[in-house]
């Protein structure tokens, strides 16, 4: 089955600058790829997502980027903001009906 | 989101009793997902359904069943069988061929 590794597990930044979190997927298969923001004691929520027939995609001060040849993609957060602080899941899927594998996190911590 | 709930928000077992966390949505969505979260360990997949009447074992389906009587109900239990049940439960869905996850608000599970 799919397996999705995800680095780093902690990311401390300072305010503006910018954040990358990147995630490995196993299976070329794979299609889907979201990316959710879990604040703490929260569910979590779909921050950006990108499928395989594009390579990037930006949404404000996020951005996905998606190489599939290597089976990697990636965050990318510009401009952080206390707000940012929070875990980020990265998950990947060949399932039309959304069944998801997700990587183990990362603690994103911007500090003023 | 706001269409997916859970309840209870907090439930407290003893050993050895079974206990079942509720999950309900109201987005005529076709399939419906339990995770199981653990500090530092992601979101791991225990059971979902694709559709009314059948189900299928995810990741970690030993010491936990379901049921998918309705379309908008999947219940959790949660048996004694499962030696290790404190966690976080999140419940999601997602409509037919569309891979967006939307999660509940979680169910917070404490064995005394």
């Amino acid at each position: 089955g799919e397996n999705v590794e995800q680095h780093p597990s902690t990311l401390s930044v300072q305010e503006g600058d910018s954040a990358v979190i990147k995630c490995t997927y196993s299976d070329s298969a794979s299609n889907y790829f979201p990316w959710y923001k879990q604040e703490l004691g929260k569910r979590p929520q779909l921050i950006i997502d990108i499928r395989s027939n594009v390579g990037e995609k930006k949404d404000q001060r996020i951005a996905v980027t998606l190489n599939k040849t290597a089976k990697h993609f990636s965050l990318h957060i510009t401009e952080t903001q206390p707000e940012d602080s929070a875990v980020y899941f990265c998950a990947a899927s060949t399932d039309s009906w959304g069944k998801l594998q997700f990587g183990a996190g990362t603690q994103v911590v911007v500090t003023p | 989101d706001g269409g997916i709930t859970q309840s209870p928000k907090y439930l407290f077992r003893k050993e050895g009793q079974n206990v079942t966390l509720s999950c309900e949505q109201n987005l005529n969505h076709d399939a419906m997902y339990w995770y199981r979260q653990d500090p530092g360990q992601g979101l791991r997949l225990i059971y979902y359904s694709q559709i009314v009447n059948d189900f299928q074992k995810g990741d970690i389906a030993e010491g936990y069943s379901v049921s998918r009587e309705k379309k908008e109900s999947f219940p959790l239990t949660v048996t004694s069988a499962q030696k290790n049940p404190t966690a976080f439960y999140l419940c999601a869905s997602t409509p037919r061929s569309y891979n967006e996850q939307f999660f509940g608000p979680g169910t917070r599970l404490t064995v005394l």
